[in-house]
């Protein structure tokens, strides 16, 4: 069975700082991986998907995302983070929209 | 307004009552869905449907209900409200069945079942 596991519940980076949010999946075959955000009120937003080719995906917002097979992993990074990236985010694996399956979410806090 | 839009966006019931979850997109997107999210959870897919009249059961189904008359709009339906369903509620849709596709969410529905 497909899954997912974000294993920091949450984190605290200082404005300006480096992000670095863990995902590692489990699913049978090529997985089709997806970031979302959720800012606090708000509906979920997509930041990125991988579905093949180049491992190193870039996003909306500044957010990129690499790809590791042999680590089962879609780790999300932004080099310096702004005090408005403050939120949820949601690793998901899936084939396609309906079948997502989303882990657990990390919640970002921003020191100023 | 273009997008999808669910209400209400607070929902406070009783134990025992019926309760609907409205949901409506303006894209004419063929699919629909409904999921909960809890804490430690993660969203979690509850129904989810293809076309009018075709919904299909999640992940976690049970004491919902659903329907769709019409594409634009997929309520959910709580039968009988448990406290267990407290949580926040998210519709979303998505274009097609493709690989690559994107789903669009609602901004949530909080309910509390007291």
């Amino acid at each position: 069975a497909q899954s997912v596991t974000q294993p920091d519940i949450h984190i605290t980076v200082s404005e300006g700082a480096s992000l670095e949010l863990r995902c590692n999946y489990s699913y049978g075959a090529t997985p089709y991986l997806f970031w979302y955000v959720q800012s606090p009120g708000q509906g979920l937003q997509l930041l990125l998907k991988y579905f093949s080719g180049d491992t190193l995906v870039q996003g909306i917002k500044g957010f990129e995302a690499e790809f590791k097979r042999s680590q089962s992993s879609f780790n999300l990074r932004k080099p310096s983070v702004h005090w408005s990236d403050a939120a949820e985010y949601f690793c998901a694996v899936g084939e396609g929209a309906q079948k997502l399956v989303f882990g657990q979410g990390t919640r970002l806090t921003i020191n100023p | 307004d273009a997008g999808i839009t669910q209400s209400p966006r607070y929902k406070i019931t009783e134990t025992g009552r019926q309760v609907t979850l409205m949901c409506h997109q303006t894209w004419s997107h063929s699919y629909m869905f409904w999921y909960r999210q809890d804490l430690g959870h993660g969203l979690r897919l509850i129904y989810y449907s293809a076309a009018a009249d075709i919904t299909d059961k999640g992940e976690v189904p049970d004491g919902y209900v659903v329907s769709r008359s019409k594409t634009e709009n997929f309520p959910l339906t709580l039968e009988s409200a448990t406290r267990s369903q407290t949580s926040v509620y998210f519709c979303a849709s998505s274009e097609s069945t493709s690989m690559n596709t994107e789903a669009f969410f609602g901004q949530g529905t909080r309910l509390t079942v007291v």
